[in-house]
């Protein structure tokens, strides 16, 4: 079956301590991005990635890191969370561009206490 | 903002009910699509409109584009219980080689 996965889910964190939330995609599609949604702010971009070892700035890019060594994978790395990245989260993946038909994960939802 | 704005915010229907919401953008598109987003779940994909087209169907759901009004509509037919989520346009805006989300409809069909 067709799709991107995430984990966790779930994650209650505290102040400053470094998370990966992973994300993976079984389409072979080239564009991957992280967005997080927040009430009334609708869905921000933090980072995507155009194909393997290339990535670049969303619109949030403060806070985030990511890598793209393979493929398949694009993990989401908040290496000292704070309060403010409390969020959910959603990785996504497309054929080759932003513009094609995104392909979302079920979300993470995270809290950072 | 760049955002496609979606109206209403929030719509409360019966089944059986059509529900029509609207999305408007500020600038010239390549296309706009509409994604569907269970309570807390991913988006997904319902529909692409190119600008050159002016009305797509898949089902249900019926899609107009105006490109001189710079508005979308997205109509659900004979709604069910299940068609209760949010609704989001997406705008691939030219020459900006990215997909803007709006704020998108909530939608409850009530039994």
């Amino acid at each position: 079956e067709a799709q991107v996965t995430q984990n966790p889910r779930y994650l209650i964190t505290v102040t400053g301590k470094k998370l990966t939330v992973t994300c993976s995609q079984n389409m072979n599609h080239e564009y991957m991005s992280w967005y997080r949604q927040d009430p009334g702010l609708g869905l921000r971009q933090i980072y995507y990635s155009m194909n393997v070892e290339v990535t670049d700035k969303g619109d949030v890019p403060e806070g985030y890191k990511v890598s793209r060594k393979e493929k398949r994978n694009f993990p989401l790395i908040l290496e000292s969370p704070s309060p403010n990245q409390t969020s959910l989260y959603f990785c996504a993946s497309s054929f080759r561009r932003q513009t094609d038909t995104q392909y979302f994960g079920p979300g993470t939802r995270l809290t950072v206490l | 903002s760049q955002q496609g704005e979606e109206d209403p915010q929030a719509l409360s229907i019966q089944e059986g009910e059509n529900a029509t919401m609207n999305c408007s953008y500020k600038t010239s598109i390549n296309n706009l699509q509409w994604y569907r987003q269970n309570s807390g779940r991913g988006l997904v994909h319902l529909i692409l409109i190119r600008s050159n087209e002016r009305e797509k169907h898949s089902g249900r759901l019926r899609v107009t584009l105006d490109t001189s009004k710079k508005s979308s509509s997205l109509l659900i037919t004979a709604s069910r219980a299940a068609d209760t989520a949010s609704y989001f346009c997406a705008t691939d805006l030219t020459g900006f080689q990215k997909l803007v989300f709006g704020t998108g409809t909530r939608l409850l069909v009530s039994p």
